[in-house]
């Protein structure tokens, strides 16, 4: 199996509501990502999570907030967003070491209205 | 500081000539190099990368990259466009210690009939 999966394909929410991403592979990696993207831009990285420990987080607003329960799972929890966060959210994941490529889901399309 | 550059926004090519993206980087040390392609709403799918050793790369769908350390480029290339091949191309850097990739701007090809 060499496929990120995310769901919601699609979101649309107001600023006052919660919600959360999910991001699932079961290649055995033991890296996962969350990058945020703007149309016609390259990702943006947002946060790594490195077995299964948040590694990197890129001066996001606290109003997403990561959890990777383990190994293979990774959720994105919305909460209080503004417009401007509309974008296409990718999950990716990886081995750890600096050579191996990261493979990414298909992204879920977040509209806040 | 650490960056890629991909110098064209827009590649134009017609269908069954040979195809260059071009990308080039600005980093210290020894980086991978990878390539990515990403058709519209969909999420980002591997091409190829660099590592060490050849300095010609073949990966997915027929695509080549030749890696030029004098000139600090991972060019891509096909011998021969197809419709199929429009999409938006992403150059990426990693470091050997680092998790994150550098992303270059992106460069859109049309392929026309």
């Amino acid at each position: 199996d060499t496929e990120v999966t995310q769901t919601p394909k699609h979101l649309v929410m107001g600023m006052t509501n919660k919600k959360s991403l999910k991001c699932e592979q079961h290649m055995g990696h033991r890296a996962m990502y969350w990058y945020k993207q703007k149309a016609k831009k390259p990702p943006e990285l947002m946060f790594v999570y490195s077995y299964e420990k948040l590694s990197i987080n890129e001066s996001v607003p606290s109003r997403f907030s990561p959890e990777c329960p383990n190994s293979s799972l990774l959720n994105l929890h919305l909460h209080a967003l503004q417009p401007e966060d509309s974008a296409l959210y990718l999950c990716a994941s990886s081995q750890p070491s600096g050579g191996r490529a990261k493979f990414f889901g298909p992204g879920t399309r977040l509209t806040v209205l | 500081a650490q960056s890629v550059a991909q110098p064209e926004d827009q590649v134009n090519v017609a269908e069954g000539n040979p195809l260059t993206v071009k990308c080039t980087y600005s980093v210290s040390g020894n980086p991978y190099l990878f390539w990515y392609v990403q058709y519209p709403n969909r999420g980002l799918q591997f091409l190829l990368k660099y590592i060490t050793g050849d300095n010609l790369v073949k990966g997915s769908y027929g695509f080549e990259a030749e890696f030029n350390k004098s000139q600090t480029s991972f060019h891509l290339k096909k011998p021969s466009a197809l419709g199929s091949d429009s999409a938006l191309y992403f150059c990426a850097v990693r470091f050997p210690y680092g998790q994150n990739f550098v992303f270059g701007p992106g460069t859109r090809l049309s392929v026309l009939p």
